[in-house]
């Protein structure tokens, strides 16, 4: 059984600090890995890939990923209140099929 | 433009009634997914479609109908339903089917059913 874990949170951080979101995964032949973000009542919208190991940096977001150690994290810097929402784990191995994790409500204080 | 679109926006149907979810992309992606999410659970997979090819079922009833009718449209095909089918349905499109690396999955805002 192919799972994805992570801290179902609530995740408290003060506003304009570093946001940490991980996340780790079972099958180690996973390919893609993926964090979407889903405001209540709406869809998930994509908001980083990463497939190789390593950083990869967009605007105030970095994905982190360690393939050995099965895990991938997500790094929100200077939080603000519009980031709070509940953060997606995805991760797909060599069919379509993505494996999402229960994900993890992040909630930014003012 | 990463935009997949889906009618009706809400629904609501008894549990006689026939109905239909629609989905479209322009984004000439050539795999489709239809996913169903209940209140504070992930998405759940139900359908894919690849290269207008029904790929994988995931052990949907068959009060749930899929249809590919060209490589942009994806409907789903409702009958039958109970009551705790209500929930939020997804469609999402990807640029290619088959497993393919760099993957991305893009979904539409969803269909909020709700059956009495």
């Amino acid at each position: 059984q192919k799972e994805v874990e992570q801290n179902s949170g609530p995740l408290s951080v003060p506003e304009g600090a570093i946001a940490s979101l991980n996340c780790t995964y079972s099958d180690r032949g996973s390919q893609s890995f993926f964090w979407y973000r889903q405001y209540s009542g709406k869809s998930p919208e994509l908001i980083m890939s990463i497939y190789s190991n390593g950083d990869k940096e967009d605007g105030r977001f970095t994905a982190q990923l360690n393939k050995a150690s099965q895990y991938v994290s997500l790094l929100i810097r200077d939080s603000q209140p519009s980031d709070s929402a509940t953060y997606l784990c995805a991760v797909m191995g060599r069919d379509d099929k993505i494996i999402f994790g229960k994900g993890t409500r992040l909630h930014i204080l003012p | 433009d990463t935009e997949v679109t889906q009618t009706p926006k809400h629904l609501v149907m008894g549990m006689t009634n026939k109905k239909s979810l629609k989905c479209e992309q322009h984004m000439g992606h050539r795999a489709m997914y239809w996913y169903k999410q209940k209140a504070k659970k992930p998405p759940e997979l139900m359908f894919v479609y690849s290269y207008e090819k029904l790929s994988i079922n995931e052990s949907v009833p068959s009060r749930f109908s899929p249809e590919c009718p060209n490589s942009s449209l994806l409907n789903l095909h409702l009958h039958a339903l109970q009551p705790e089918d209500s929930a939020l349905y997804l469609c999402a499109s990807s640029q290619e089917g088959g497993g393919k690396t760099y993957n991305e999955q893009f979904f539409g805002p969803g269909t909020r059913l709700t059956v009495l």
